[in-house]
């Protein structure tokens, strides 16, 4: 049981390049989410899922998309990658119980963007 | 506007002391409150959940406060120990999502 696994763990970009990053979890899971971290301002969320098929914006949406074809995996793209958007990205689960989930996150990836 | 405060970017306590970290808010109405811990260069990891109609929660040496009148929530950490060092967030749910304060960094000093 891995639980929330993500790719790559650390990535430098150039200004103008695109990426994917991948989040997966093995937890059968309906909810997953794309935060990123900065310092001194905390988790804030870019977008997220109640399943399979479904997108949604969070707080801070502009300049990423996502997509949730398959339950176990939620993939954040940076189409055109600008310095603004270094930060530590962070992916998260949980099922379906809302009064007793609990947030399951992975491991993070390190993004540069120069 | 909304906002999530927690009392201080970072507390230094002596080992054994009891920690208290505060997180505070306004203009949200959460129907529950939880804690995470983060160590460096990990992913946070849920410490306890609190609902709106709760007072308080503990699980072993942790203890959660919840006072919807005054939008605070308290989390003590008794008989602090090295170990305990990290960083602790608030995490608030008003709705569907989850919003998160900036965290506290907590050094239990020997």
């Amino acid at each position: 049981n891995a639980g929330v696994t993500q790719t790559p763990k650390f990535r430098v970009l150039k200004t103008g390049q695109s990426m994917t990053l991948l989040c997966a979890q093995d937890m059968n899971h309906e909810y997953m989410y794309w935060y990123r971290q900065d310092p001194g301002m905390g988790l804030r969320l870019i977008h997220y899922s109640v399943g399979e098929g479904t997108t949604a914006k969070g707080e801070v949406p502009d300049g990423y998309n996502v997509s949730r074809l398959k339950k176990q995996n939620f993939l954040l793209g940076l189409e055109s990658a600008a310095p603004s958007q270094t930060s530590v990205y962070f992916c998260a689960s949980r099922g379906e119980l809302f009064y007793h989930n609990e947030q399951f996150f992975g491991p993070g990836t390190r993004l540069t963007v120069l | 506007s909304q906002k999530i405060e927690q009392n201080s970017e970072a507390l230094n306590i002596q080992e054994g002391k009891t920690a208290t970290l505060t997180c505070n808010y306004t203009n949200y109405s959460p129907a529950y409150l939880q804690w995470y811990r983060q160590d460096p260069g990990r992913g946070p990891v849920f410490l306890l959940l609190i609902r709106e109609n709760e007072k308080e929660k503990r699980k072993e040496r942790l203890k959660v406060t919840f006072d919807t009148t005054l939008k605070q929530s308290l989390f003590h950490i008794t008989a602090s120990q090295p170990a305990d060092s990290a960083t602790y967030l608030c995490a608030l749910a008003p709705g569907q999502n989850f919003v998160f304060g900036p965290g506290t960094r907590l050094s239990v000093l020997p």
